[in-house]
C-alpha cells in the first residue's frame, strides 16, 4: 500500500532484551515523526527526522531510545535493555513538507511492544 | 509549554444524540490545530483541521473552530451515528511540525 507501514505490529520481549522497530514512511516524505502511546494516553512526541537529519530529540525518554534514519527514508527506533514502563504502542508518522508548512501527518498503525 | 487538555471520557451517546466534545490549549502564538480520530484496529487518521483564529474545520458532519479568545478548539456533530465510534485527540503543531495530543476522548455510539 502507499501509506506509513510499520513492523512488527505486535512485540514481546523479556525484560533486559533489546527491541528494534521499523517504519516505512509515504515515498518522498521529508519529515518522520516516532511518537509513544501509552495506553488510554494520547500519543507522546519522542524525536523528528527531516530527510536524514535527527532535529529533535527531546521526546526520547532515556538513553537507553535511540532511532535513525540513515538514508532519508526507513527509520529505526531502537530500545536497549528494555523495562516494563517501555510497553506501549510505538507510532510512526510521516509528511510531505517541513516545520510550520508540515501539512497533515501520515501515522502508521503502529508497533505494540509489551515487556514482560 | 505548549499544551492540550480535553475532556476525559468515556462519553456514551445514543444514535443521532449531540455531539460536543471540548478542547482547550496552551501554546505560544497561534498554532495549527487538529482533531484526529483513531477508530478501533486501525491507525490515527485527521479528521479536520483549523490554521488561524475564527477557522472553521468541517469533515464527515464533524466541526470544530478555532476560539482565540477561549483557547478552544471544541468538537461537535449534530447527530451521531455507530460508525463514529472511536477515540478523538485535539492537537497542535509546535515548531518542528510535530503534534502534541490530549489524552484522547472515546466516544461510544449505541443504536
Amino acid at each position: 500500500g502507499a501509506g506509513v507501514s510499520q513492523s512488527p505490529r505486535y512485540k514481546v520481549a523479556k525484560r533486559g532484551q533489546d527491541v528494534a522497530l521499523r517504519c516505512d514512511p509515504i515515498s518522498g516524505h521529508v519529515s518522520l515523526f516516532w511518537y509513544q502511546q501509552a495506553l488510554g494516553q494520547g500519543p507522546e512526541f519522542l524525536t523528528y527526522f527531516q530527510n536524514e537529519a535527527q532535529l529533535d530529540k527531546s521526546g526520547l525518554p532515556s538513553d537507553r531510545f535511540f532511532a535513525e534514519r540513515p538514508e532519508g527514508s526507513v527509520s529505526t527506533l531502537k530500545i536497549q535493555r528494555t523495562q516494563q514502563e517501555d510497553s506501549a504502542v510505538y507510532l510512526c508518522a510521516s509528511s510531505l513538507r517541513t516545520g510550520m508548512n508540515t501539512g497533515e501527518l501520515f501515522f502508521g498503525e503502529g508497533s505494540r511492544l509489551t515487556v514482560l | 509549554g505548549n499544551s492540550v487538555t480535553q475532556m476525559e471520557g468515556p462519553v456514551t451517546l445514543s444514535e443521532e444524540a449531540f455531539l460536543t466534545i471540548n478542547c482547550t490549549y496552551t501554546a505560544t502564538g497561534y498554532p495549527s490545530l487538529f482533531w484526529y480520530v483513531q477508530y478501533p484496529g486501525e491507525g490515527l487518521q485527521l479528521l479536520l483541521k483549523a490554521t488561524k483564529a475564527d477557522d472553521k474545520g468541517s469533515n464527515k458532519g464533524f466541526e470544530a473552530t478555532y476560539r482565540k479568545e477561549t483557547t478552544s478548539f471544541h468538537l461537535e456533530k449534530g447527530s451521531v451515528q455507530v460508525s463514529d465510534s472511536a477515540v478523538y485527540f485535539c492537537a497542535l503543531r509546535g515548531s518542528q511540525g510535530n503534534l502534541i495530543f490530549g489524552k484522547g476522548t472515546k466516544l461510544s455510539v449505541k443504536p
